[in-house]
């Protein structure tokens, strides 16, 4: 099983500024197979970026995704207000999935 | 537009059963594939199970591999999930979602809560 391991845990920000995500894997995963998700409390997850930099229906350009191989990156070039939220990574293989455990981006 | 309605969470005792259904509307979900996810209190998202558009080809995790069974019915635009053997640690927000490429997960349900406690 592919392990995703996302850093930092947390990372506290103000609007405005620049969050960098990480997403680490165990071994290679194929960036076709490689996706982020933006929680909000209360709510379902929601697809932001697939294919490692594929930007889902809807998602606002400030959100980027890039990475190969086994590090990942999901980038929010400018926090809104609504951009604090808990981001998950995803990797599918062989019709298995892993999620990371999640960073928290809090004011 | 695309919605899917989960039902049938609940509490359950322990070593019980329930079976959740996922029902789907605004697209031809014979075509899609379907999956489960499930998020227990305070923690991340864990996928359980897998099904192709056809039914022919279903996955598992091995938290859940042997007591839990994905099934659909094309005709009825269902998904589901029996759960038998219920533990606590199964307690959770249990959401479907519609698979795109055998990859990742663009369409949500809002969840059903099952809940496993004595």
């Amino acid at each position: 099983e592919i392990v995703l391991t996302q850093s930092p845990g947390t990372l506290s920000l103000s609007p405005g500024e620049r969050a960098t995500l990480s997403c680490r894997a165990s071994q290679s995963v194929n960036s076709i197979y490689l996706a982020w998700y933006q929680q909000k409390p209360g709510q379902a997850p929601r697809l932001l970026i697939y294919g490692a930099s594929g930007r889902a229906a809807g998602v606002p350009d400030r959100f980027s995704g890039s990475g190969s191989g086994t590090d990942f990156t999901l980038t929010i070039s400018r926090l809104e207000p609504e951009d604090f939220a808990v981001y998950y990574c995803q990797q599918s293989d062989r019709s298995h999935w892993t999620f990371g455990q999640g960073t928290k981006v809090e004011v | 537009e695309v919605q899917l309605v989960e039902s049938g969470g609940g509490l359950v005792q322990p070593g019980g059963s329930l079976r959740l259904s996922c029902a789907a509307s605004g697209f031809t979900f014979s075509d899609y594939e379907m999956t489960w996810v499930r998020q227990a209190p305070g923690k991340g998202l864990e996928w359980i199970s897998y099904i192709s558009s056809r039914g022919t080809t279903v996955s598992y995790s091995d938290s859940v591999k042997g007591r839990f069974t994905i099934s659909r019915d094309n005709a009825k635009n269902s998904l589901y999930l029996q759960m038998n053997s219920l533990r606590a640690e199964d307690t959770a927000i249990y959401y479907c979602a519609r698979v795109r490429n055998s990859a990742y997960f663009r369409y949500w349900g809002q969840g059903a809560l099952v809940a496993v406690s004595s």
